[in-house]
């Protein structure tokens, strides 16, 4: 089993949509989730950084965590084209090491 | 200076050849990596290191040879590689025990 899993999609949604970006873990005792936006040809950018559970938010961006259910969600408010991109979720496991999912490609339609 | 640059941006390489790949940052970071990422999948970690010295290594072939210089300069020498080597090769940064990985923009990797 991965350590984590995710969608590849891909997904595509009219501008201004609520987009909604989820993954899967496999173990309990993650504890650091992340979020990062790739653009094409380009290195991730850190969007996210959560610890443990409940929310968190930065202006259009909410990551949330579920630990009872080992679910990690990224939601995107009011979504323009800019935001189309690939959406990396992923963990730290043991110490430094990240390990990614396989990347959600998001389509904003104008 | 919140960045991590990376050089060159592309390379195209034959499969006796040594070249380099350069990454720096000046964020004072004491952790930096080098990762891999193939086409349409995700980064994949190559290498880490600590205080300039190499923590972990996840098995790669000898002909990637990291090197840290400095704590702000991280290279990988390259020789003898393979086509299905061909990749885009990512350095980060992050502060020691820190989580939060700040990745350049990479290098570009063709062998052939």
């Amino acid at each position: 089993q991965k350590e984590v899993e995710q969608d590849p999609g891909p997904l595509s949604v009219p501008e201004g949509a609520i987009v909604s970006l989820n993954c899967t873990y496999s173990n309990s005792a993650f504890q650091y989730f992340m979020w990062y936006r790739q653009y094409s040809r380009k290195g991730p950018e850190l969007l996210m950084y959560t610890y443990s559970s409940g929310n968190k938010e930065d202006g259009r961006f909410t990551a949330q965590v579920d630990k009872s259910s080992k679910y990690i969600s990224l939601f995107i408010r009011d979504s323009q084209p800019s935001d189309s991109a690939t959406y990396l979720c992923a963990i730290i496991q043991g110490a430094q090491k990240l390990v990614f999912g396989q990347g959600t490609r998001l389509t904003i339609n104008p | 200076d919140t960045e991590v640059t990376q050089t060159p941006k592309h390379l195209v390489m034959g499969m006796t050849n040594k070249k380099s790949l350069k990454c720096e940052q000046h964020m004072g970071h004491r952790a930096m990596y080098w990762y891999k990422q193939k086409a349409k999948k995700p980064p994949e970690l190559m290498f880490v290191y600590s205080y300039e010295k190499l923590s972990i290594n996840e098995s790669v072939p000898s002909r990637f040879s990291p090197e840290c210089p400095n704590s702000s300069l991280l290279n990988l020498h390259l020789h003898a590689l393979q086509p299905e080597d061909s990749a885009l090769y990512l350095c980060a940064s992050s502060h020691q025990g820190g989580n939060e990985q700040f990745f350049g923009p990479g290098t570009r990797l063709t062998v052939l």
